[in-house]
């Protein structure tokens, strides 16, 4: 069965304290793994798409990297405007996302 | 350009009556996707059109869930009848091709059924 399975599931840093979120998945025939981020009360907005391993993309401070396994979400000197929810999604044979849980991401100042 | 719009953002609603979700995807998406998020779970797909036709519906929980895409333009979500475990968030997504390029989410539905 497909799966997606992120962490950790919280993750409180420091601003200006790098990290990493991981993304485990197990999607047969994957066609590009997703990373959303999500504000509360608003829909999934989306980041990034990845479609083979070693494949890395940037916008700002993140930086998402993809292997056979796996995706890291990098955030490198955060500021408390990255605090959200961080979405990771596979899609497969078809269209349709499989996402994990999410990992809940607070920067303090 | 105008995002994609749900409404209403809330409803609560008693076990055993009907509710209706409305989604208007971004102008030109020909595909439109409907997820939910129950409490405490993953985002789950429901169903996919492209177009007014369903191109997959795998996800959908059974026969009181009924999507309707008239023209290809918005889409219909209908719970009935409406069921405590049906509470959540339903969320709508377009997306131009096939999605790769990303899926535009909406704001969601809340749903709950008491």
């Amino acid at each position: 069965e497909d799966q997606v399975t992120q962490s950790p599931e919280a993750l409180r840093l420091q601003e200006g304290e790098s990290s990493s979120l991981n993304c485990s998945y197990t999607v047969s025939g994957l066609r590009g793994l997703f990373w959303y981020r999500q504000d509360p009360g608003k829909g999934p907005e989306f980041l990034f798409t990845l479609y083979s391993a070693g494949e890395e993309k940037e916008k700002e401070r993140l930086k998402a990297t993809l292997t056979k396994k796996e995706s890291f979400l990098h955030i490198t000197a955060p500021k408390p405007e990255d605090s959200a929810t961080y979405l990771c999604a596979g899609s497969g044979g078809y269209n349709k996302l499989i996402f994990g849980a999410g990992t809940r991401l607070a920067v303090h100042p | 350009e105008a995002g994609v719009t749900q409404f209403p953002s809330h409803s609560v609603i008693e076990k055993g009556q009907t509710v209706t979700l409305r989604c208007d995807p971004i102008s030109g998406h020909d595909n439109l996707y409907w997820y939910r998020r129950v409490m405490g779970k993953e985002i789950k797909f429901l169903l996919h059109f492209v177009k007014e036709s369903k191109q997959d519906e795998s996800g959908m929980p059974n026969n009181r869930f009924l999507a309707e895409r008239t023209g290809g333009t918005y889409s219909t979500l209908k719970v009935q009848p409406a069921e405590l475990e049906d509470s959540g968030v339903y969320f709508c997504a377009s997306s131009q091709s096939t999605g790769h390029y990303g899926y535009t989410f909406g704001s969601g539905t809340r749903l709950t059924v008491v």
